[in-house]
């Protein structure tokens, strides 16, 4: 959804370095969230935040941190990347929605490598 | 939330009618189904929802029987296009703390 972008798009990077991935959307939505995905298998929520000041772990959140700078903008970052960090991340915006489950909508996704 | 479970692969052919099955027998009263379509090294993309009953859309339509422990999405006349991973999620209709849980998914292959 070219609402939600990320960036970098791809990013190779060595054991114990310091990255941030950067997500920013146009959709005016509250809610936010970082997930990953390894080769093969589903998507695990890292952390999602309802809105600017509220940010809850999901359920791999070790290792990461974000940030929520605003509502448009949302960060993960990997204080010290370790090699089994090398997965496909995704960020997603939804906007509560009081009848239905909220709906996701996902950025293009970025690929890490950590040597 | 409700746990579900959905087939690991389907195979098919362009032109025919695929239907794909979700169990998910702890749903809740306010949950509502979501099934969302990921393409390889893309997103998961949002394909449709609903409550109980029947569900139509211009992309698919998914079937919600009266119990509601399962859900079918059915594609109609697939093409070579439809080739994905297909997820199956339950999650609160309304909620502060909702935390939408992906499975695996079901991996659709279109055959010519």
């Amino acid at each position: 959804d070219a609402d939600v972008t990320q960036t970098p798009r791809n990013r190779i990077t060595k054991t114990g370095k310091r990255i941030m991935l950067e997500c920013s959307q146009t959709k005016g939505h509250d809610r936010m969230y970082w997930y990953r995905q390894d080769p093969g298998l589903g998507l695990r929520l890292i952390y999602y935040s309802f809105d600017v000041k509220d940010i809850n772990k999901g359920e791999i959140s070790d290792g990461y941190s974000v940030s929520r700078q605003a509502q448009a903008k949302f960060s993960l970052s990997l204080e010290s990347a370790i090699p089994n960090q090398t997965a496909l991340y995704f960020c997603a915006t939804s906007d509560e929605d009081s009848s239905s489950t909220d709906t996701q909508y996902f950025g293009p996704g970025t690929r890490l490598t950590v040597l | 939330l409700a746990k579900t479970t959905q087939p690991i692969s389907m195979d098919s052919y362009e032109g025919q009618e695929v239907n794909i099955t979700c169990s998910h027998n702890n749903i809740a009263t306010n949950d509502y189904i979501t099934w969302y379509q990921q393409f390889p090294s893309q997103g998961p993309r949002f394909i449709i929802q609903g409550y109980k009953t029947k569900v139509t859309n211009e992309v698919a339509s998914l079937f919600i029987p009266a119990d509601r422990k399962s859900s079918t999405l059915s594609l109609p006349r697939v093409s070579l296009s439809d080739t994905a991973v297909y997820y199956c999620l339950v999650g609160l209709g309304y909620s502060s703390a909702s935390k939408i849980i992906f499975g695996s998914g079901t991996r659709l292959s279109i055959r010519p």
